[in-house]
């Protein structure tokens, strides 16, 4: 059974990077048929995709945040991250990492999420 | 403001049937499949439904998705206090090429 760990920084100040890793467990990262995506859900409101990557490498980004978002991954470490540049207090969030299904587009799996607040 | 349209909330009693809405468009909905998340609150969303009508393993039957043009539908029959939570639904954009998703629907069972 797949299972996703986010970790990072809690606090990020305003104008910095965002930086978030998520570790891939119990599975290939390489699995054909799945990518993975990170999705942030602010206190109160509903869920945003931010974008996903493939194991080649290959991302889509939401158009909202593309300016601001970049994605990587280690397939030897099983991780794949998240940075978020030039914060502002309407980047604080749960932000999770998930697991989708290429084409179809569900997420089967997801981390149990980590709150990241932008302040000084 | 979320690409999808949910109600904020619906609520009934304990045996009865809520049904959430979920609307889109022909870029969303209306031309990929939908799927449907229960997050209880402090927790991370599960997937409670996909390709518009599937349960994964272990999803009880009262959970039921159904999808119509640019529309889909998820009902919760037999409700039980423990089907209260958020749900979300989700789809793909075609002309966004990103995944969106409603605001949330808050299940109350009075």
């Amino acid at each position: 059974q797949v299972r996703l760990q986010e970790s990072g920084p809690g606090l990020v100040k305003p104008s910095q990077t965002l930086s978030l890793t998520c570790t891939v467990s119990g599975g290939s990262i390489i699995s054909g048929g799945y990518y993975w995506t990170w999705i942030r859900q602010p206190a109160g409101k509903g869920l945003e995709w931010i974008g996903r990557i493939y194991s080649s490498g290959h991302t889509t980004y939401n158009p909202s945040l593309m300016s601001r978002v970049t994605m990587s991954v280690d397939t030897s470490k099983r991780q794949f991250s998240l940075n978020l540049s030039s914060v502002t207090a309407a980047d604080t969030a749960v932000y999770y990492c998930a697991r989708g299904i290429v084409v179809i587009n569900w997420f089967d799996t997801w981390g149990q999420g980590t709150l990241v607040t932008v302040s000084s | 403001q979320s690409v999808l349209t949910q109600p904020p909330s619906v609520s009934a009693a304990p045996g009865q049937k809520v049904t959430i809405s979920c609307s889109g468009t022909s870029s969303n909905i209306g031309n990929n499949y939908v799927s449907w998340y229960q997050q209880f609150p402090g927790t991370a969303p599960k997937l409670l439904i996909y390709d518009n009508d599937k349960r994964p393993s272990g999803i009880p039957d009262r959970f039921s998705g159904s999808k119509s043009g640019t529309s889909a539908t998820l009902v919760i029959t037999g409700l039980q206090t423990g089907d209260e939570a958020d749900y979300h639904c989700g789809a793909w954009d075609s002309s966004l090429s990103a995944g969106v998703f409603g605001g949330g629907t808050k299940v109350t069972v009075l």
